[in-house]
């Protein structure tokens, strides 16, 4: 079946570039998101891809994805102490169900 | 703008005891979903709903029930909670399938001892 996976934890200092990864199973999902969820929160959309897409820059954030290795990264530019968060990639089901798959979630933390 | 909004926050429950979750959306879409969100395993799909009157079984459904009777509130409810479902639930809608936004809630923290 479907299945999405990231590492559970990264720490970088703030100013510097952080790279969160993802893998998924589904080649036959059109898109790929990223979320953020900050503590106590509900999760809110950062940014998505189209599968046919290969890299999608919005400010501080550069998506990228490689459809052949199944993998799709997320890299925050200047990296700041409010940045801290828990950061969740999500396939879409095949199909038009709007039906999400997530991954487990990559815990950010932003050191000053 | 209230968006998504679910009640209670917070409910703690004895084993064998019932509740309902309410989630309500202002927004008028039309998908609906419910998951729940455990340490490690990020956020798994209990149920989900595609229009008023339709629900369908997600990734983890058993023991639980919903129902959308109303096209703004989906109800997701425990007959006969287990500590296996501690948990955090988050409701979220969608104004359609693919390539639409989904807007969470803010979550409902269960706790059953």
């Amino acid at each position: 079946g479907e299945d999405v996976e990231q590492s559970l934890f990264l720490s970088v200092r703030e100013g510097d570039s952080s790279v969160i990864n993802c893998t998924y199973t589904d080649s036959s999902s059109t898109y790929l998101y990223w979320y953020k969820q900050e503590p106590g929160a509900g999760l809110q959309l950062l940014t998505y891809i189209f599968s046919n897409m290969d890299m999608k820059q919005d400010q501080r954030l550069t998506v990228l994805l490689n459809k052949k290795d199944k993998h799709l990264s997320l890299r925050i530019a200047d990296t700041q102490t409010g940045d801290s968060a828990i950061y969740f990639c999500a396939e879409s089901y095949s199909g038009n169900t709007g039906k999400l798959i997530f991954g487990q979630g990559t815990t950010l933390q932003v050191k000053p | 703008n209230a968006g998504v909004t679910q009640t209670p926050k917070f409910r703690v429950l004895k084993t064998g005891q019932s509740m309902t979750l309410l989630c309500a959306q202002d927004m008028n879409h039309e998908y609906m979903y419910w998951y729940r969100q455990d340490p490690g395993m990020g956020l798994r799909l209990i149920h989900y709903s595609v229009g008023e009157g339709t629900t369908a079984k997600g990734e983890v459904p058993d023991g639980y029930n919903v129902s959308r009777l109303k096209k703004q509130n989906f109800l997701l409810g425990l007959e006969s909670a287990a500590p296996s479902q501690t948990s955090v639930y988050f409701c979220a809608s969608m104004d359609g399938g693919v390539n639409t936004e989904a807007f969470f809630g803010q979550g409902t923290r269960l706790t059953v001892v």
